[in-house]
């Protein structure tokens, strides 16, 4: 019940796509859904989040599409760019512990 | 804002020694702070929670004499690998958040991590 399953664990995107990566938790008690960035070697910085009054929040190029019924929450970047490769990790909170996810390796071709 | 330094990035040392890795937060008060390992190609798994003046919580089937957690101020956390050994070898990543201890809306921050190697 305290999983974080995140989808795909790769994705490779053509520069300008969108880069699209899906999380879906069991844990109703989760209140606050966080996307994270990790370049290799280094430790992951906080990108976006949401919280479940909302059902969409976008900065700049990502947004997080949030399904509070379905339990699913999901990353759009959008004109996806080769600065973008990354490892991005989804994650749910509750009472402040962070729970990721597996992680997904993204590699945007030039 | 919400800069968290760790220090050091990298550490290569015998078996059996002990590591010190410090964790400050330069910009913020970290009321908690996180210890996480991390594997290649994994997800960062949660070692410990620690809120300051507080003895921290370690994650079931972390060994608490293993890895020491101090929690001193609001601004330094460090974790001691205590006689480290080969499977010890592994990438810790530290994170802070303020707001009040325990529960709250702050979002962490992490560093950058550490890549301790014990040959």
């Amino acid at each position: 019940q305290q999983q974080v399953k995140q989808s795909p664990q790769s994705l490779i995107v053509q520069k300008g796509g969108i880069s699209i990566i899906n999380c879906a938790y069991e844990n109703t008690a989760f209140d606050y859904f966080p996307w994270y960035q990790q370049f290799p070697g280094k430790g992951p910085a906080l990108l976006i989040a949401i919280r479940p009054d909302v059902s969409e929040k976008k900065e700049g190029r990502f947004t997080i599409s949030f399904n509070k019924s379905a339990k699913q929450f999901s990353l759009h970047i959008m004109d996806s760019q080769p600065g973008d490769s990354a490892t991005y990790f989804c994650a749910a909170s509750g009472r402040g512990k962070l729970i990721f996810g597996q992680g997904t390796e993204l590699s945007v071709k030039p | 804002g919400a800069v968290v330094s760790q220090h050091p990035s990298r550490v290569i040392c015998k078996s059996g020694t002990s590591v010190k890795i410090e964790c400050r937060s330069l910009d913020f008060q970290a009321t908690t702070m996180f210890w996480y390992r991390q594997f290649p190609k994994q997800s960062l798994m949660l070692m410990a929670t620690s809120n300051e003046g507080s003895k921290a919580t370690y994650e079931q089937g972390v060994e608490k004499d293993k890895f020491l957690i101090n929690h001193a101020s609001l601004t330094l956390s460090t974790l001691t690998v205590t006689s480290a050994h080969p499977e010890d070898s592994s990438f810790y990543i530290c994170s802070a958040k303020g707001g009040a201890m325990g529960y709250s809306n702050q979002p962490q921050h992490f560093g950058d991590g550490t890549r301790l190697s014990i040959l």
